[in-house]
């Protein structure tokens, strides 16, 4: 009965240097999200990953930011050459199907801080 | 684009006050309505839910009715406790077949219940 679980909790890194942030949605959850949490601001959406149809990358907020799933299960978030306005809150969420049938679940996040 | 916008927080209350927190939409479509809280030191959780228009969402004595033509969806408690000090997300996702099915956040609203 394990959540949503994302890795690492916190990770501190320097200005320029790549990161990669890990998600493993519940067993069976077709659909993935990735959310951006800035200090005072909502969630922004990033990446939608449903089933085997192309993700919807429309919020990725530029090119140094991408994002795979592989075999339909654990997710990577990258980014390149990190900046210090990436530093955020980066939430993950599963759901099953779609939103009209359940709930997201969200992760507890990974918090990033670039130096 | 689709877009939330929720009343700007802090909100300090007392406990067993009356609980208003103000949500208003602009969405091209049919959206569902979300109210998602974030514990303190926990993950995203739905709060309710309405899908379509005059729907109330109720859980936990909190309550909203979708209101279309006001395009809202305000937050409501009678009567509030320490255990609901919280951030609150207002969300919509618009569900027609076009849609990928993300949720688009409002900003949150920190509600602070004092004893």
């Amino acid at each position: 009965g394990a959540g949503v679980s994302q890795s690492p909790s916190n990770k501190v890194t320097e200005k320029g240097k790549d990161v990669e942030l890990r998600c493993d949605p519940i067993s069976g959850h077709t659909a993935l999200y990735w959310y951006r949490q800035s200090l005072g601001q909502g969630l922004e959406f990033l990446i939608y990953f449903q089933g085997n149809s192309a993700p919807d990358k429309s919020g990725l907020p530029s090119d140094r930011f991408s994002a795979e799933r592989t075999g339909g299960s654990v997710s990577t978030l990258t980014i390149q050459r990190t900046q210090q306005e990436d530093s955020a809150v980066y939430l993950c969420a599963s759901c099953l199907g779609g939103l009209s049938r359940s709930p997201l679940h969200f992760g507890n996040g990974t918090r990033l801080t670039v130096t | 684009g689709d877009s939330v916008t929720q009343m700007e927080g802090p909100v300090t209350l007392s406990e067993e006050a009356f609980l208003t927190i103000n949500c208003t939409y602009t969405a091209t479509g049919y959206p569902s309505l979300f109210w998602y809280v974030q514990y303190p030191g926990e993950g995203l959780q739905l709060l309710l839910k309405a899908t379509k228009a005059d729907d109330k969402g109720s859980n936990k004595g909190f309550e909203a009715t979708y209101r279309k033509e006001t395009t809202s969806f305000h937050l409501e408690k009678g009567s509030v406790q320490v255990s609901d000090s919280a951030v609150y997300f207002c969300a919509l996702s618009d569900l027609s077949p076009s849609n990928t099915g993300k949720l688009i956040f409002g900003q949150g609203t920190t509600l602070q219940v004092k004893p």
